[in-house]
């Protein structure tokens, strides 16, 4: 059974600062990876997908990478902003998505 | 592009009381799926519909929980009877399916948060 974990649970940064949120999963037969950000009372929205065959995929100041083989991803967060304080949530898909508990981040001004 | 939309966004019932979800989908998205995501955690698939045939239900309460999707578009999630430990947000997403040849991004309402007391 795909288990997905996700740390740290939370993280406080000051405005400006690079950080990385990390999840790992322990089925690496995986369709694909994509990482989400939830705000408070809402629903999700799709950051980055990044297929089984690719390494990373960027967007903006975000750039986020897969290993298959150590079941491991990272998501990076360039010169973070508080408008950037959300609860990031990864989640692997194969027949069907399984989601971490995400990391809740708060960037401090 | 119209988003996913999801009614109502509260709902409030106290154990024992039966509630019902709604969820429109994006035009054209073949796949719909029910999530519960209880507090502090990720969303937990409850139902993948592929058009109006159920794909994948195994983690639906089958005694308490249905869902329906009569048409192949709107769908409806029903709980009855509550009970304490169903107090989460119910989220629908919707996805282009098998059109998408593999590349099955998905796309998230904005949730009902559910309250039994």
């Amino acid at each position: 059974k795909q288990e997905v974990t996700q740390i740290p649970a939370a993280l406080s940064v000051p405005e400006g600062e690079n950080l990385v949120l990390n999840c790992s999963f322990t089925d690496s037969a995986i369709y694909n990876l994509q990482w989400f950000r939830q705000d408070p009372g809402k629903g999700l929205t799709s950051l980055l997908l990044i297929q089984s065959s690719q390494r990373e995929q960027t967007s903006g100041r975000l750039n986020a990478s897969l290993d298959k083989s150590s079941g491991r991803s990272t998501l990076y967060i360039a010169a973070s902003q508080p408008g950037d304080s959300a609860t990031y949530l990864c989640a692997v898909e194969l027949n069907d998505m399984r989601f971490g508990a995400g990391t809740r981040l708060t960037v401090k001004p | 592009e119209a988003g996913v939309a999801q009614s109502p966004r509260y709902k409030i019932i106290e154990k024992r009381q039966s509630v019902a979800f709604w969820c429109n989908p994006i035009s054209g998205h073949a796949t719909l799926y029910w999530y519960q995501q209880i507090l502090g955690q990720g969303p937990k698939l409850l139902i993948q519909f592929q058009n109006n045939g159920v794909v994948d239900d195994s983690q639906l309460p089958k005694d308490r929980f249905s869902a329906e999707r009569l048409k192949g578009v709107d769908s409806t999630l029903k709980i009855q009877p509550a009970k304490l430990e169903d107090s989460a947000v119910y989220l629908c997403a919707s996805s282009l399916g098998a059109l998408a040849g593999g590349y099955n991004e998905q796309f998230f309402g904005p949730g009902t948060r559910l309250t039994v007391l």
